[in-house]
């Protein structure tokens, strides 16, 4: 069965820490993983990883994948009140239209 | 910015009702899907519609459940007849024009059945 496993579940920190975030994947046919940010309603889209090695970064996000590792993490800098939410973790398979398979998400919360 | 805009946000309906959920998807995107997260639980798919016609579906994505694109826009789900369990958020969501883009979600419904 395929599974997506995010760590921590929840984690508290202070404004201005910096977050790591994991994401653990075993699917077949892997073809992509997702990284989006949940707070009250939809899951916004945040960054899409398909090769090894290449970090993708957005202001004080980044993320980078390990295809050997299976496994890929989101980290924040600085972190502010307003990145408080829920980070979910998704990856896509082959062929490129499948569904996501989702992992139960990371909530963090950002203290003042 | 484009965006998957869904209808209505909340809708409570009395259990063994039918209930429409209605998404309007990015324009130029050629594959819509369904997926629900009950309070608490992870997001799961339920169902994903390309070229007119379902292109797979999940074990939740039984009789009950039926998806529609009526027209060139509005992509539409369908639940016959509700039960306590369906109450959930239902998010649509869409993808691009090339396979394997990410898909873009709209701001979901929240269904409470009662």
């Amino acid at each position: 069965e395929d599974k997506v496993v995010q760590s921590p579940l929840s984690l508290v920190v202070h404004e201005g820490d910096t977050v790591t975030l994991n994401c653990s994947y075993e699917v077949t046919n892997f073809r992509s993983l997702l990284w989006y940010k949940q707070e009250k309603k939809a899951p916004t889209f945040l960054f899409m990883l398909t090769s090894s090695g290449i970090e993708k970064k957005s202001g004080r996000l980044s993320s980078i994948l390990d295809k050997k590792e299976l496994s890929s993490i989101l980290n924040i800098t600085a972190t502010q009140t307003g990145d408080s939410a829920i980070y979910l973790c998704a990856v896509g398979q082959q062929p490129g239209n499948t569904p996501l398979v989702f992992g139960k998400g990371t909530r963090l919360s950002v203290i003042a | 910015e484009p965006e998957v805009t869904q209808t209505p946000s909340h809708q409570v309906t009395q259990m063994g009702q039918e209930v429409i959920l209605r998404c309007v998807p990015i324009s130029n995107h050629l594959y819509f899907y369904w997926y629900r997260q009950i309070l608490g639980q992870k997001v799961e798919f339920l169902v994903s519609f390309y070229n007119n016609e379902i292109s797979e579906k999940s074990e939740i994505f039984d009789d009950q459940f039926s998806v529609e694109r009526p027209d060139g826009s509005n992509f539409t789900l369908k639940i016959r007849s509700t039960k306590l369990e369906d109450s959930a958020m239902y998010f649509c969501a869409s993808s691009g024009v090339r396979v394997g883009t990410e898909a873009f979600f709209g701001q979901g419904t929240r269904l409470t059945v009662v």
